[in-house]
Parts: C-alpha cells; sequence; structure tokens
C-alpha cells in the first residue's frame, strides 16, 4: 500500500537559514506523482510542485529545490535562506497512477516555524 | 488557472442538522473529484472519490449513509454531512482531477463547526 512518511514534525529556524523538509514515500506502482503543498494558517492548500517517477532531475524554483531520488524513495524539499513568509505545514504527497488511484496520499506535514 | 471553489467556506451548525458543501470547478471539467477531511493539526486524509455520473466510492471508516456526494456535473460535486455531531467538525477540502490528466486542482475548503 501507499505511504508518505515526514519524520519531522516541527522544525523551527531563524530567519535567513537554509532548511530541508525530508519526505520518503513507498509505492509498488513504478508510474507516480509526488507533490509538495504549504498549508498556511488559513488553510487552503498551495501548490508547489509535482514531479513525476521518470523524471529524476532535481529543481529549482526562485528559493525553493527539490531532490528526487528513487534510490531511496525520497523527495526533499529545501528553502533557502528562509524568511518568516514561509512559516507553514508543509505536505508531501503521492499520487499513483499504476493502480489508477488518482487521490494523493498526504504525508502527516512538517510545520515549519521561522523566526525573525 | 484551473479554480475550484467551495461553500460555504466556514459553517457553524446545531449537532444533528445536516449541511451541504459545494465544490465546483469554475474553468474546466472535472470528471473526479476527491473529498478530503483534515482534524486540527493532522493531515488531509481522503474520504472519498466522486466520479459524475455514478456513485462515490468511499475509504474505509468513512459512513456512506452520514456523508453523502453528489456529482451530478462535470463542474459540481457536493458532500452533505447529515445528522451532523460534534466529532464531524473538521476541515473538509476537495479537489478537482482535470478530465483526462493527472492535473488536481485544490478548493479553499470549508471549516464546520458542529456545536
Amino acid at each position: 500500500a501507499q505511504k508518505v512518511t515526514q519524520a519531522q514534525t516541527e522544525i523551527s529556524v531563524v530567519e535567513k537559514e537554509d532548511v530541508t523538509l525530508d519526505c520518503v514515500y513507498e509505492t509498488r506502482d513504478t508510474t507516480y506523482y509526488l507533490f509538495w503543498y504549504k498549508q498556511p494558517p488559513s488553510g487552503e492548500l498551495v501548490f508547489l510542485i509535482r514531479r513525476n517517477s521518470f523524471d529524476e532531475q532535481n529543481e529549482i524554483s526562485g528559493r525553493y529545490s527539490w531532490n528526487f531520488q528513487k534510490s531511496t524513495s525520497s523527495f526533499n524539499f529545501t528553502i533557502t535562506a528562509s524568511q518568516v513568509v514561509d512559516s507553514a505545514v508543509y505536505f508531501c504527497a503521492l499520487s499513483e497512477v499504476d493502480t489508477g488511484r488518482r487521490a494523493l496520499t498526504f504525508g502527516s506535514g512538517t510545520r515549519l516555524q521561522v523566526q525573525p | 488557472g484551473a479554480v475550484v471553489s467551495q461553500h460555504p467556506s466556514w459553517v457553524i451548525c446545531k449537532s444533528g442538522t445536516s449541511v451541504k458543501i459545494e465544490c465546483r470547478s469554475l474553468d474546466f471539467q472535472a470528471t473526479t473529484m476527491f473529498w478530503y477531511r483534515q482534524f486540527p493539526k493532522q493531515s488531509l486524509m481522503l474520504m472519498a472519490t466522486s466520479n459524475e455520473g455514478s456513485k462515490a466510492t468511499y475509504e474505509q471508516g468513512v459512513e456512506k449513509d452520514k456523508f453523502l456526494i453528489n456529482h451530478a456535473s462535470l463542474t459540481l460535486s457536493t458532500l452533505t454531512v447529515t445528522s451532523a455531531h460534534p466529532e464531524d467538525s473538521s476541515f473538509y477540502i476537495c479537489s478537482a482531477r482535470l478530465s483526462g490528466t493527472y492535473e488536481q486542482y485544490f478548493g479553499p475548503g470549508t471549516r464546520l463547526t458542529v456545536t
């Protein structure tokens, strides 16, 4: 069965520090999608990235970067030079294609607090 | 871009009453919509998958007679919480899958409080 693990429950950093949020997943499918979402206090999910299982290229978008490693079933997210506005709960999620389970399976989330 | 709306954004109801939550894809067609529930400080858990024109598929442990889902058109799915109880108080979020793709778009969520 599919599973997403975010072992870090809460992380607190000081502004301008770099921070990495870990995500480990389990799936038997060879074709799947991985996602990261940000959930600020308002509750609305903010889409950050989607990566398919055949694309292991790392991606950088501004201060955000993602490291996808199939060998370790990990899809880690790094924020460089963190800012107070980055404070939120971050979810990693998995969607399987082969089994047709299109819904997302979410990790438990990591609460990031960036102190000024 | 693809936009999904939910109505209402928050609702307070009394125990024993029913409340309906709407999920609309505003600028695209969605043959499949998903309903998730999020309790405070917890993750999102899938409740059910809603397919246009057919019965919803519920996850294990979700009472289908309590959480009625109707997906009558390609742009609208509704979730009705029947005979609501305080333990149903939660944040309900829907997502809509763009037909023919694997792309999903989330609504802003509905916060339900049952008193």
